[in-house]
């Protein structure tokens, strides 16, 4: 069974600039959440999808924003890059039904905003 | 608030020898505790997934276990290898139902001298 998987690895963008990130999932994983990991602040949670629908936020601003497609691949968005968005982005999918679901990470996007 | 700590955020251990990494939270009403390893520059590697009402789970060399009262775990790994090298994260899920969002502690970084 192939894991999750993340395209493009890595990104270097100019601030100012957007950019998307795509996630697929695990076969049969219907959810798919995406965390960004900075040396200072560690992994932080921005929003879960499961079925087309944002089930989950996290304290980020509106610049970040995502989406789910029918086959359960996802899409992150941050529009007008700051310096402070260069970090590693993974994403995450799990069954996302019950209470012990499993989340298994894919090699994550590193993004570096000059 | 809902935090997650790891101490110490370094260890350095000669190989062959076991060990345990610790994994501290607030609030006892957790759904399931997942331990894993992060090599540098990759995603996240689940090790260990420990459902709110067992105690522990034991995977190879790797045996965690899972202390609610207390709101403790610790990564027990024996006879370390060099291989075992990474930082290891544990992460919490508490929330509703559907509620996939992971809060994670900061790591502990793991060093074995051959």
């Amino acid at each position: 069974k192939a894991g999750v998987t993340q395209t493009p690895r890595y990104l270097i963008k100019t601030r100012g600039q957007q950019v998307t990130l795509s996630c697929s999932p695990i076969s049969g994983h219907r959810s798919v959440s995406w965390y960004q990991q900075t040396p200072g602040q560690g992994l932080q949670f921005l929003f879960e999808y499961f079925s087309e629908t944002q089930r989950n936020k996290g304290n980020f601003p509106g610049r970040f924003s995502g989406r789910q497609f029918s086959n359960s691949r996802s899409e992150m968005n941050v529009s007008t890059l700051e310096l402070g968005d260069s970090a590693l982005y993974l994403c995450a999918s799990s069954h996302g039904q019950g209470l012990n679901n499993e989340q298994f990470f894919g090699p994550g996007t590193r993004l570096t905003v000059l | 608030k809902q935090e997650v700590t790891q101490i110490p955020a370094a260890l350095s251990v000669p190989e062959g020898e076991n060990l345990v990494l610790n994994c501290s939270f607030t609030d006892s009403a957790i759904y399931n505790l997942q331990w894993f390893r992060q090599d540098p520059g990759k995603g996240l590697t689940s090790l260990l997934l420990i459902q709110s009402s067992q105690r522990e789970q034991t995977s190879g060399r790797l045996n965690a276990s899972l202390d609610k009262s207390s709101g403790r775990s610790t990564l027990y790994i024996a006879a370390s290898q060099p291989g075992d090298s990474a930082t290891y994260l544990c992460a919490v899920k508490w929330g509703n139902f559907g509620n996939e969002k992971l809060t994670f502690g900061t790591g502990t970084r793991l060093t074995i001298i051959p």
